[in-house]
């Protein structure tokens, strides 16, 4: 099992360029986030979803947009990219979730800058 | 106030040493706790689960307090290996980490 994968593993955009993120997960999860990871801010949640053709927004879903519509896949797009989106980005799974949260397992991230 | 806050670190620690690291958290309906521990420029990979009666796993030992809202990581005979940052994560529904406390065990 390859587990969690993300592509691309880095990327450099220009303010106003777009991109999607691409995450992709092999266990049969049914729960995937997306998560930034800034120096001295810690994780924090962007998007989620609770199983294929769902999402939902976390604590700093502005400025990004996601879509699952397979459930091995969940793309995290930035429409208009701006210098603050500059970040690490991890995507999670979870075999499931709601009151007890399973353990989530990440992928290796990517590493975003904008220009 | 975030709504999960750890120790800022960093420790230091000689090698041999017992360290222990404490989280706290705000949200009294969280029902779920882990350590994550995370290398430089590497994603979290899960350390430990936290279960209610606490629970071990060979160096590490881990332990929650409803009562005060709090959980800890116990790490004993520390060796160079265990140089990381090490997140704790609390929640219900969805997870919220702590900012993460870096360990650096020195020969």
């Amino acid at each position: 099992n390859a587990g969690v994968t993300q592509t691309p593993k880095f990327r450099v955009l220009k303010t106003g360029q777009s991109m999607t993120l691409l995450c992709a997960q092999d266990m049969n999860h049914e729960y995937m986030y997306w998560y930034r990871q800034d120096p001295g801010m810690g994780l924090r949640l962007i998007h989620y979803s609770v199983g294929e053709g769902t999402t939902a927004k976390g604590e700093v879903p502005d400025g990004y947009n996601v879509s699952r519509l397979k459930k091995q896949n969940f793309l995290l797009g930035l429409e208009s990219a701006a210098p603050s989106q500059t970040s690490v980005y991890f995507c999670a799974s979870s075999l499931s979730g709601g009151v007890s949260t399973d353990t989530q397992y990440f992928g290796p991230g990517t590493r975003l800058t904008v220009l | 106030r975030k709504e999960v806050e750890q120790d800022p670190g960093p420790f230091n620690v000689p090698e041999g040493a017992t360290v222990a690291f404490n989280c706290t958290y705000s949200n009294s309906a969280s029902q779920s706790f882990f350590w994550y521990r995370q290398d430089c420029r590497k994603e979290p990979k899960l350390l430990m689960s936290v279960y209610s009666s606490g629970n071990e796993d060979g160096r590490f030992t881990a332990q929650l307090n409803r009562a005060s809202q709090y959980i800890s990581l116990l790490i004993r005979d520390s060796k160079l290996s265990d140089s990381a940052t090490y997140l704790c994560g609390a929640g219900s529904y969805q997870l919220t980490f702590g900012k993460g406390t870096k360990l650096s065990v020195i020969p």
